[in-house]
């Protein structure tokens, strides 16, 4: 069956400039995670949605950074004016609903390098 | 969340069981462990959590301390493709589920 996807799968961008990566999670899963990995780095949570509920934003570093999830599936994350501390693979993962095991299941990633 | 500890990096011979262990000394009762590794330039991948009971599934056995304050992750018979960054986390399981707080993981590197 399709995993999580994520386009495009590598961007370069010049600094100041607007990026936009996107998101397709498993079909029926509610959550979806994103997350920002540093060369050489642990991965680092981002902003999380679950249903219809208040997406979770807690780990967005600025508000440069924006993210929205239309009608329960896809989802976009928007850097503005990007930076070069920006440079990262973005990951997204969606999760099932269950009553335990919170099992993600993460996308390959979109490479993103700020010129 | 509790906090993890892990070695940064071992070593395995392919077909050898790797065993990474894993302390978490500050769990809560209600928190399980769960095992993720990252293979190089791939998204996490989940293998396997329990709460206290040892577990096993077609990847991996986890073996948790009556305790509860370690665990180790043992691979059977490692073969060159379970070289990865393995990631142990500790994380009340929730009906919504919840981001997971990634460490920086056990590089662990099997060689023929």
């Amino acid at each position: 069956g399709a995993g999580v996807s994520q386009s495009p799968s590598n961007k370069v961008t010049e600094k100041g400039k607007d990026v936009e990566l996107r998101c397709d999670p498993i079909s029926g899963h509610t959550a979806l995670y994103w997350y920002r990995q540093r060369l050489g780095q642990g991965l680092e949570f981002l902003i999380y949605f679950q249903g219809n509920s208040a997406p979770d934003k807690s780990g967005l570093p600025s508000d440069r950074f924006s993210a929205e999830r239309t009608g329960g599936s896809v989802s976009t994350l928007t850097i503005q004016r990007t930076q070069q501390e920006d440079s990262a693979v973005y990951l997204c993962a969606s999760s099932p609903r269950l009553v335990h095991g919170n099992e993600q299941f993460f996308g390959p990633g979109t490479r993103l390098t700020v010129l | 969340d509790a906090k993890t500890t892990q070695p940064p990096s071992m070593d395995c011979a392919e077909g050898r069981a790797a065993n990474l262990p894993c302390n978490h000394s500050t769990i809560s009762g209600n928190e399980y462990v769960y095992w993720y590794r990252q293979i190089h330039s791939q998204g996490p991948q989940y293998i396997i959590h329990g709460l206290k009971n040892n577990e096993t599934n077609e990847m991996a056995s986890l073996i948790i301390t009556e305790d509860r304050k370690s665990s180790t992750l043992i691979l059977p018979h490692a073969t060159l493709r379970d070289t990865a960054v393995y990631y142990c986390i500790v994380r009340v399981a929730s009906q919504a589920g919840t981001a997971l707080i990634f460490g920086k993981g056990t590089t662990l590197s099997v060689s023929s």
